[in-house]
Formats: structure tokens, C-alpha cells, sequence
């Protein structure tokens, strides 16, 4: 029930194309969603997050979708560039620990 | 202020040997993650401390595995014994309960620890 499930598992995209990678939890115990962007040797960096109160959350070129009662939300990444080439993780928040659960991962590759 | 840092960043041990690595958080963040992450995955929950207090450990850290927090600074992960399953890279995060609104705590670069 802990389980962030995301999709797809990898991405290929052209240069000024739109990126969207979707998840979907069952845990109705998260109260906030973030996403995480992770380049090689290197931590997750936090990218955008988004309450479950809340359907759209749009930071720069990253919007979050987030549809409560399907519960499932999704990252789109518009004007896609090379630099964003990267894995992207989504995760589920528990409420009380703060403890994040985060989805397998999906390795975007931008091409010129 | 610099970020959470880690140490080593790269570990590589026998089996059968123990290892510890060291996590220094953001200073004024009073809690702290270890989260572990194998190649191809997303990283998965370890254990976690508010200051000092150690409040919840993952059933994946066997009794091999122990974290402490100190003082509630930095804290150390140790892994006895290390089997070849151990190796992955190890995270560290820290967040503060001071401030709810970031959602996402800041993580460490991570320790790479490769058993042979």
C-alpha cells in the first residue's frame, strides 16, 4: 500500500518537445508529492512538489498535474533541453515522519 | 552553509568488513535520513532521527546495520559483516520540522559502497 508506482521506466524526447512521466499511489496517508531530479554520482535535488489539495503546480518550464480521486499526478516538462537529461523520481510523503516513498525512477534523455 | 555532506563518497570493502560513513547535516535541520539506493531504483528508507532520538528504522536495515545520531548532529551508519547485497549507494537527508512548507529535504551527494 506504500507503493509509488511510475512510468515509463525511460524517455526519449526531441530538443523543444514536451516530456510527462506519470505516477499513481495507493497510500492515502501521503500529504505531499514531490519530484526529485538526479544526475549521475550525484543526491536527488528536489525539483517541484505539490499538495494534494491543489490539481496544477506550475514552476518555470515543470507543471505537476495531480488528480486526487484517480490519484495519480504527473510531471510534464514543456520546452524539454539537453540539460534536463536526467532520472526523475516521484515520491509520496507520509504525513507524520515526513518519510518519503519514491517511485522506481525514469531516465530521461533530451536529444538536440 | 554548504549542504549536506557525506562521507566517504565511495567505499570499497571486502566482505566480511565493516564499514561506517558519516553524514553531516544542515546545521539547523533536526532531522535526518539514511535512504538507500541500488542501481536503477529509487532510493528506499533506511531510518530516521529527530535530534538525537533514532524513531524509525526500515525492516530492510537487518541487525547488520546500525545508525546513530550523536547530539543530534552529524550521524554515522555502520554495516558489519558487509555482503555483496550492501552494495549501493547510500543517501542522506535532512529536514526541518520548523519548517513544514519544504516539503522536500535536501540530500547528500551519497556514499558508494561496492563490496567485493
Amino acid at each position: 500500500q506504500q507503493q509509488v508506482k511510475q512510468s515509463p521506466q525511460s524517455l526519449i524526447v526531441q530538443k523543444g518537445g514536451i516530456s510527462i512521466i506519470n505516477c499513481a499511489y495507493e497510500n492515502t496517508a501521503f500529504d505531499y508529492f514531490p519530484w526529485y531530479q538526479q544526475f549521475p554520482g550525484k543526491g536527488p535535488a528536489l525539483l517541484i512538489a505539490i499538495r494534494p489539495d491543489v490539481s496544477e503546480k506550475k514552476e518555470g518550464r515543470f507543471t505537476i498535474s495531480f488528480n486526487k480521486s484517480a490519484k495519480q499526478f504527473s510531471l510534464h516538462i514543456m520546452d524539454s533541453q539537453p540539460g534536463d537529461s536526467a532520472t526523475y523520481f516521484c515520491a509520496g510523503r507520509l504525513d507524520s515522519s515526513y518519510k518519503l516513498i519514491f517511485g522506481s525512477g525514469t531516465r530521461l534523455l533530451v536529444r538536440p | 552553509d554548504t549542504g549536506v555532506s557525506q562521507d566517504p563518497r565511495h567505499k570499497i570493502t571486502k566482505r566480511g568488513q565493516n564499514v561506517t560513513f558519516r553524514c553531516d547535516p544542515i546545521s539547523e535541520h533536526n532531522r535526518l535520513y539514511w535512504y538507500r539506493q541500488t542501481l536503477g531504483q529509487g532510493p528506499e528508507f533506511l531510518t530516521y532521527f529527530q535530534n538525537e532520538a533514532q524513531l524509525e528504522k526500515s525492516r530492510l536495515l537487518s541487525d547488520r546495520f546500525s545508525a546513530e545520531r550523536p547530539k543530534g548532529s552529524f550521524s554515522t551508519l555502520e554495516i558489519q559483516r558487509t555482503e555483496q547485497g550492501d552494495s549501493a549507494m547510500y543517501l542522506c537527508a535532512s529536514s526541518s520540522t520548523q519548517d513544514p512548507r519544504k516539503v522536500g529535504y535536501t540530500f547528500g551527494s551519497g556514499t558508494r559502497l561496492t563490496v567485493v
